[in-house]
């Protein structure tokens, strides 16, 4: 699976757009973005997933660029139950669903 | 979504004891089951894959022998940590697959923070 690089933290005022960076320039034709957050001290919580179009759903939207090589995940306003770390997953359409997390992005949300 | 059930998820312990932690599937089989492991301050770290009617899947550096899984069937996978010692103090999380065809999302429990005094 390719790797990922995210920002380290950010952080957003609340009711605001909350905007995560994701870059995967080894991304390969078949691999899928897939986001993943962890409120503290819980188990992760699927939020969106895409392969080349822009998803959107209850939770999220997701922006995927043209070549692939970054996304965007969007809360569009962010409350403060939204603080958690942001993970962002390349994983193979045809893998067990075992995952590969990387260190990704602490989002404060502030009131 | 579907939902994983993970129990209990506080537990502390005396060292030397042993603690088992189970992982349920409450509404779809779960052929494959995932043990994760995460300290504090760091990120979930993939200790072993749990096969239906099989043995496991160690990663590297994990010991099979100290962290015993079974996965006796389609919807329980257990971990149990043998002679527990206070470096093994952590958050343990594991997730679930469902059978390829259905819906691709990992699904997760809510873990279990295990501490060993």
């Amino acid at each position: 699976d390719a790797k990922t690089t995210q920002p380290p933290s950010m952080d957003c005022a609340e009711g605001r757009a909350a905007n995560l960076p994701c870059n995967h320039s080894t991304i390969s034709g078949n691999e899928y973005v897939y986001w993943y957050r962890q409120i503290h001290s819980q188990g992760p919580q699927y939020i969106i997933h895409g392969l080349k179009n822009n998803e959107t759903n209850e939770m999220a939207s997701l922006i995927i660029t043209e070549d692939r090589k970054s996304s965007t995940l969007i809360l569009p306003h962010a409350t403060l139950r939204d603080t958690a770390v942001y993970y962002c997953i390349v994983l193979n359409s045809g893998s067990a669903r075992q995952l590969t997390f990387g260190s990704g992005t602490q989002l404060t949300v502030l009131p | 979504g579907a939902v994983v059930s993970q129990h209990p998820s506080r537990v502390i312990c005396k060292s030397g004891t042993s603690v088992k932690i189970e992982c349920r599937s409450l509404d779809f089989q779960a052929t494959t089951m995932f043990w994760y492991r995460q300290f504090p301050k760091q990120s979930l770290m993939l200790m072993a894959t749990s096969n239906e009617g099989s043995k496991a899947t160690y990663e590297q550096g994990v010991e099979k022998d100290k962290f015993l899984i079974n996965h006796a069937s389609l919807t329980l996978s257990t971990l149990t940590v043998t002679s527990a010692h206070p470096e093994d103090s952590s958050f343990y999380i594991c997730s679930a697959s469902a059978p390829r065809g259905m819906n691709t999302e990992a699904f997760f429990g809510q873990g279990t923070r295990l501490t060993v005094v």
